[in-house]
């Protein structure tokens, strides 16, 4: 069975201040990866995700994670943070070719002006 | 709106009672899952269906929780005999089933269940 975990809980911010928030998975197998985010009242909406290919992935709003295969990790990042990355952000995870995705705990992010 | 759609998006209930959810896919999502998510934790796997047929469910499904979805369009999950336990947010979420082995999920907004 596949497990993720979040180290941080909770990240407070200013403005332009850089990010980076950590994931760590472990299972045996091949994986797809994903980080979503949830905005305050809003429904959880994909961030970015990793298939295959190039390690490094882009996703909406600046967000990016490196996917290293030898540390079971998937981090986030992004250079400059903004009031409006406000949210908690969960990293997911799920066997390739499989249907349930894993998730970790979540990192409530807080963007201080 | 083309997104997943739940309803209701709030219900709070005694102990005992039984609820009823309801999810509506995108339209063209053969797959929907079934999550439940309490409070500091992440999104929980409950069970999911492809097209009518429940091809799996955790063993976090007690027998008190049912799922149906009988035309594999919309999905209902039923809890009977509620407990102060089951309060959750339950999140409904769809896809497609993919020809190669990627699957990514759309999440509805949930339903938030207060059982007192």
């Amino acid at each position: 069975a596949q497990s993720v975990s979040q180290h941080n809980h909770h990240v407070i911010l200013s403005e332009a201040a850089s990010l980076e928030l950590g994931c760590n998975y472990s299972y045996g197998g091949t994986v797809n990866l994903f980080w979503y985010v949830q905005y305050p009242g809003q429904h959880l909406q994909l961030l970015l995700k990793y298939f295959s290919g190039d390690p490094l992935v882009k996703g909406i709003k600046g967000f990016e994670a490196e996917f290293i295969k030898s540390k079971f990790s998937f981090n986030l990042r992004k250079p400059s943070v903004q009031w409006s990355d406000t949210a908690e952000y969960f990293c997911a995870v799920n066997a390739r070719g499989g249907n349930k995705l894993t998730f970790g705990t979540g990192t409530q992010l807080k963007v201080e002006l | 709106d083309t997104g997943v759609s739940q309803d209701p998006r709030h219900k709070i209930t005694k102990r005992g009672q039984n609820v009823t959810f309801r999810c509506d896919p995108i339209s063209e999502h053969n797959r929907l899952y079934w999550y439940r998510q309490t409070l500091g934790q992440g999104p929980e796997f409950l069970t999911y269906f492809q097209n009518e047929a429940q091809l799996e469910k955790s063993r976090l499904l007690s027998d008190r929780f049912s799922a149906e979805r009988p035309k594999g369009s919309f999905s209902t999950l039923e809890i009977q005999r509620t407990e102060q336990g089951d309060s959750a947010m339950y999140l409904c979420a769809s896809s497609l089933a993919p020809t190669s082995e990627y699957n990514e999920q759309f999440f509805g907004p949930g339903t938030r269940l207060t059982v007192l």
